[in-house]
């Protein structure tokens, strides 16, 4: 079956600390993709990265990077120098190829609340 | 460029109204989708419609739900005698190819449904 666990619910750090999200998937597919999107206070979620099964290249986007790792179906996420504007809910999810029943089934963890306090 | 826009932002209906929710996709963007956060939750997929054509609706409760997308005109999530589990934000994503391929989703900003 597909599955996406986050099992952080809350993190809370201080700004300037670094923290990194955990996300670990579950899928019978060999082609799949995975994402992670940002939902403010705000409520919108906003793409931050896409990730398909065949690149396990790690990937940084200024003070962002994901470690993707199919050995242990894990797509992490960490946050170098957070600061308050990154408190939000985090959520991860899967799309799989030819499994999971449906096309446009995103797959998402129940979501990550990252607090970063001044 | 707008982006996808839900509206309205918050609806509160009393147990056993109808509630619509309006969703326009992005420009150029042919596919939508309809998600449902409840509370303390992710995001769970309900349906997926092209231009008057409901392509998968896995995800959408049996009875009091449909979802249309018509040739002109947003997409309308429907609620028929809706009840206090109803009660969620309900998003809508919109694509200009099919998920299969990998395509992100752009989501709108989701309504919130109250039902009292």
């Amino acid at each position: 079956a597909q599955k996406v666990t986050q099992a952080q619910t809350e993190i809370s750090v201080v700004e300037k600390e670094d923290v990194t999200l955990d996300c670990v998937y579950e899928t019978r597919d060999t082609t799949y993709y995975l994402f992670w999107y940002k939902q403010p206070p705000s409520g919108e979620l906003v793409f931050l990265i896409r990730r398909n099964s065949f690149d396990e290249q790690n990937e940084i986007s200024g003070r962002y990077s994901w470690n993707f790792q199919k050995s242990t179906s894990s797509f992490n996420f960490t946050i170098t120098a957070s600061q308050v504007v990154d408190s939000a809910v985090y959520f991860c999810a899967l799309s799989e190829k030819n499994y999971g029943g449906s096309q446009g089934n995103l797959i998402f963890g129940k979501g990550t609340k990252l607090s970063v306090k001044p | 460029n707008a982006g996808v826009m839900q509206n309205p932002r918050h609806l509160v209906r009393r147990r056993g109204q109808e509630a619509r929710l309006r969703c326009s996709p992005m420009k150029g963007h042919s596919h939508v989708y309809w998600y449902r956060q409840l509370p303390e939750e992710g995001l769970k997929f309900m349906v997926y419609l092209q231009k008057e054509n409901i392509i998968d609706e896995s995800g959408m409760p049996k009875e009091r739900f449909s979802a249309e997308f018509p040739k002109e005109g947003p997409s309308i999530l429907r609620i028929q005698q809706v009840v206090r589990g109803d009660s969620a934000a309900y998003f809508c994503a919109s694509s200009p190819f099919v998920m299969d391929r990998g395509e992100k989703l752009f989501f709108g900003s989701g309504t919130q449904l109250s039902v009292l």
